[in-house]
């Protein structure tokens, strides 16, 4: 069965701290895995997307990586600010088909 | 502003109605795609419509249908509508289309719809 696992459910970190999300999966066969940020009742923004080939990606102090054979990825968020606080959803698609398989999300609340 | 139009931001409605929720895609995207989100719930892919034409099937329920129009707005209809089914409703657009694709989704500000 086609899953995405995200973990932990929800984190509180301190600003200024750094931390790692983590998103497992089972979608086969794989094409790409996708990161979102979604503020509280808004619409996701995208962070990062990467291919098989791809083992790390960067977008300011968002680094994304990616073991395809243990089929796990992170995200580190470095130096972490306030505007950090929101829902972050892995997704992953699969090669030929068009449907996407998202994680249940991580939420991160950073505090002063 | 991703780009991405969606109306009405807010709809309240009561049990058995219907709804219509549209989506106008970014200025040269073809494919549309509609989420659905609950409260505290993860999001949930309904179906994708790519040029006019239907290209994929999520967990949408038969009371809700989509149709992709001519100049690629979408709609998203919602009938005989329950309780359970008041949630935030996104609509996103892309370039291409097939999920195997790493064109990026941008996404609406989304619809909040509320039965009582």
């Amino acid at each position: 069965k086609n899953q995405v696992e995200q973990s932990p459910q929800s984190l509180i970190i301190l600003e200024g701290k750094n931390c790692t999300l983590q998103c497992n999966y089972t979608v086969s066969p794989f094409s790409n895995l996708r990161w979102y940020k979604q503020d509280t009742g808004r619409g996701p923004v995208s962070l990062t997307i990467m291919t098989f080939s791809e083992n790390t990606k960067s977008n300011g102090r968002y680094t994304a990586t990616l073991d395809a054979d243990t089929k796990q990825s992170s995200l580190h968020i470095t130096a972490s600010q306030l505007s950090d606080s929101a829902s972050y959803i892995c997704v992953v698609s699969q090669t030929g088909a068009n449907n996407l398989f998202f994680g249940t999300g991580t939420r991160l609340t950073v505090i002063p | 502003d991703s780009g991405v139009t969606q109306t009405p931001k807010h709809l309240i409605t009561a049990t058995g109605q219907r709804v219509t929720l549209r989506c106008s895609p970014r200025s040269g995207d073809l494919s549309v795609y509609w989420y659905q989100q609950s409260l505290d719930q993860g999001l949930q892919f309904l179906i994708q419509y790519y040029n006019g034409e239907e290209r994929a099937k999520g967990n949408i329920l038969e009371r809700f249908s989509a149709q992709q129009f001519p100049d690629l707005h979408s709609e998203l209809n919602l009938s005989s509508l329950e309780l359970g089914d008041s949630a935030l409703y996104f609509c996103a657009s892309s370039e291409g289309t097939g999920g195997g694709s790493v064109y990026e989704q941008y996404f609406g500000p989304g619809t909040r719809l509320t039965v009582t």
